[in-house]
């Protein structure tokens, strides 16, 4: 059993500099989300793909930020010209296709252990 | 607004004793209710989930959780606690509207006494 798997675990870099994170989700798990997480607070939702698709993002998502399932398999978050505040654990989920009769956002979602990003 | 809270940011036990976290919620629609714990290094797990039916649902690691809905809680309960449990939990909620997400609340930090 794999799990989920993020890469790297810790980034620490400068204002400006732009930084990418990888997810690779459990095999065969079509959905596949991101969130970020700030000290003290639960994560909050930024995007959701199916399969390739893009079909959600958040208002936190700002155009600073872009995400990508290419191939329906791995997805990337990158963010470019970091600020201060984009200082978070980033985290990612994935959920196989659940019952035709119960939302998405209903199936399990299985998290990674995340992405701490230090934007100094 | 959709939201969810957590009462108790920090909580201490002993060990054997019970446990109760608070999870108020604040959603339109039929809320679909979970907890994940969260422990140091690793990712969120999935204990438990309710969407309809019973309203007492069965957890994994002896959790148990109560869904009120003229109080709008979602209780998590466990009756005797393991210094393992010293985690981080939150209560989330999401429905079966289009748009809505999973909402997850502020979390509750539980510290086990041995």
């Amino acid at each position: 059993d794999t799990g989920v798997s993020q890469d790297p675990r810790h980034k620490i870099t400068k204002r400006g500099q732009n930084v990418t994170f990888r997810c690779d989700p459990i095999s065969e798990h079509n959905r596949l989300y991101w969130y970020r997480q700030t000290l003290g607070q639960g994560p909050e939702f930024l995007t959701y793909f199916q399969n390739e698709a893009q079909l959600e993002k958040s208002r936190l998502l700002s155009d600073r930020f872009s995400a990508e399932r290419p191939k329906g398999s791995f997805s990337t978050l990158e963010i470019q010209r970091t600020e201060q505040g984009d200082s978070a654990m980033y985290l990612c989920a994935s959920s196989p296709t659940g019952q035709a009769i119960l939302p998405r956002h209903t199936d399990t979602q299985y998290f990674g252990p995340g992405t701490r990003l230090t934007v100094l | 607004a959709q939201s969810v809270t957590q009462p108790d940011i920090h909580i201490t036990v002993s060990e054997g004793a019970s446990l109760e976290l608070r999870c108020n919620y604040s959603y339109g629609a039929t809320p679909y209710l979970f907890w994940y714990v969260q422990s140091p290094g690793q990712g969120l797990q999935l204990l438990l989930k309710y969407f309809s039916g019973d309203t007492l649902v069965q957890g994994i690691k002896g959790f148990e959780a109560e869904f009120k809905r003229s109080q709008s809680s979602f209780n998590l309960r466990k009756p005797s606690v393991h210094w393992s449990d010293a985690a981080e939990y939150f209560c989330a909620v999401t429905s079966k509207t289009s748009y809505d997400k999973v909402i997850f609340g502020p979390g509750t930090s539980l510290s086990v006494i041995p």
